[in-house]
């Protein structure tokens, strides 16, 4: 199974800033078959990336990702006070799928 | 629009089971696979498996295989998501998704806890 490490686990910063955010995965991910999602408070996940650089439909270009094989990057331009949230990283290139532990992003 | 709609909190004893159903709408059942999610309190997510409405392939995380079955019903648009012989450990909140692979639409989530 591939393990996917987050970092950092939580991330402060204020609004207007770039936020940066890592996912590392044991083994190379097939195809660059990683999604991003964010989650909030008593909220399901949203998918914001998919296929480690594609923006999901109506998610602000302002979120992007970059990244293949093992290394992988979540980056939002000038953080908005609705960004703060909880992020994953998942893959999806070989069973099972996995998840991150997740990035903390606060105010 | 796209929407998945889940079934209420359920309350269950541990060695019970329990079924808990995803409502889909605003597109055609057949054409995505069904994929359910798992979040035990204050933890990440946690893939169950997947299942395709056409033609019933599944595919589930080896760790549940013994105790899980999906299923669904292309008369009601709905899949079904059932856990046998509960533990206290699969106290969670229990999302079914849309699509098998990147997950691009979810149901609001239902509460499964599991105490004697």
């Amino acid at each position: 199974e591939i393990v996917l490490t987050q970092s950092p686990g939580s991330l402060s910063l204020s609004p207007g800033e770039r936020a940066t955010l890592s996912c590392r995965a044991s083994q190379s991910v097939t195809s660059s078959f990683l999604a991003w999602y964010q989650q909030k408070p008593g909220q399901a996940p949203r998918l914001l990336i998919y296929g480690a650089s594609n923006r999901a439909t109506g998610i602000p270009d302002r979120f992007s990702g970059g990244g293949s094989g093992t290394d992988f990057t979540l980056s939002i331009n000038r953080l908005e006070p609705e960004d703060f949230a909880v992020y994953y990283c998942q893959q999806y290139g070989g069973s099972p799928y996995t998840f991150g532990q997740g990035t903390k992003l606060e105010i | 629009q796209v929407q998945l709609v889940q079934s209420g909190v359920e309350v269950k004893k541990p060695g019970t089971s329990v079924k808990v159903s995803c409502k889909v709408s605003g597109y055609t059942f057949a054409n995505y696979a069904i994929s359910w999610v798992r979040q035990a309190p204050g933890q990440g997510l946690e893939w169950l498996g997947w299942i395709s409405p056409k033609n019933d392939n599944t595919d589930y995380a080896q760790k549940l295989q013994d105790r899980v079955t999906m299923t669904t019903d292309t008369s009601s648009q709905t899949a079904f998501l059932e856990l046998r012989s509960l533990r206290s450990d699969d106290t969670a909140v229990y999302y079914c998704a849309r699509r098998a692979d990147h997950f691009d639409y979810w149901g609001q989530g239902t509460l499964v806890t599991v105490s004697s």
